[in-house]
């Protein structure tokens, strides 16, 4: 069974960094890309990049480019996105999910994101 | 970039209702068009992907159709389970953009 578990909430101050984590089980990790997905409270899904687990491969929408890192360790089947200075604006729910042939088909539970003074 | 613009933002329909959602892309995207379906406190579910393919595990209610520019989600009889905001979103070398999303309401 495909499955994305990923890190729990964190509650952080704004210029603080932030790791999170996604990790699969129940297939070959290094043969799908992972896609990160942000959403706002309250609002729309927004795409913010993929990883190749494989190569590392990423690219990133043009809106996040800059402002996060993804990442990804096939040791232990694992993707990352990670912030270097947290601001207000980052407070979100996350979502990983992996990118089968034609779409993002199986996602993670989310990671909640909060950055408050 | 390519842009996605989804109507009607909401919608209220009653149980048994034809629903029709439609996603309009900024330029010819093929077929490369999902719809998803997001629950609230849940993560997004693909029902559709490639503009008109289900899903393996999605009722036969749902379905997709469209190529080019224009796209159009529908549900043929509205269920109380159907509650959701629904999302398309286009993929274009391996950067995807949703549209804005659709709230789905029961009368």
């Amino acid at each position: 069974e495909v499955q994305l578990v990923q890190s729990g909430a964190e509650v952080k101050k704004p210029g603080e960094s932030l790791k999170i984590s996604c990790q699969a089980s129940g297939y070959s990790f290094t043969s799908y890309w992972i896609g990160w997905v942000r959403q706002m409270p309250g609002k729309g899904l927004e795409w913010m990049g993929i990883i190749h687990p494989g190569n590392s491969d990423t690219r990133y929408s043009p809106s996040f480019q800059g402002q996060v890192t993804m990442s990804a360790d096939k040791s232990i089947s694992t993707a990352y996105v990670q912030w270097s200075s947290l601001k207000a604006s980052d407070s979100a729910m996350y979502y990983c999910a992996r990118v089968g042939l034609r779409a993002p088909d199986y996602w993670g539970q989310g990671s909640l994101v909060t950055v408050s003074s | 970039d390519i842009q996605m613009t989804q109507s009607p933002s909401s919608l209220s329909a009653s149980v048994g209702d034809r629903v029709t959602i439609t996603c309009q892309a900024s330029q010819d995207i093929s077929n490369y068009l999902n719809w998803y379906q997001q629950k609230p406190g849940q993560a997004p579910k693909l029902l559709i992907y490639d503009a008109s393919n289900l899903q393996t595990g999605v009722p036969s209610r749902f379905s997709g159709s469209g190529s080019g520019t224009d796209f159009t989600f529908t549900i043929t009889s509205l269920q109380p389970e159907d509650i959701a905001t629904y999302y398309c979103q286009q993929y274009d070398n391996l950067i995807y953009t949703f549209g804005q999303g659709t709230k789905l309401e029961i009368k």
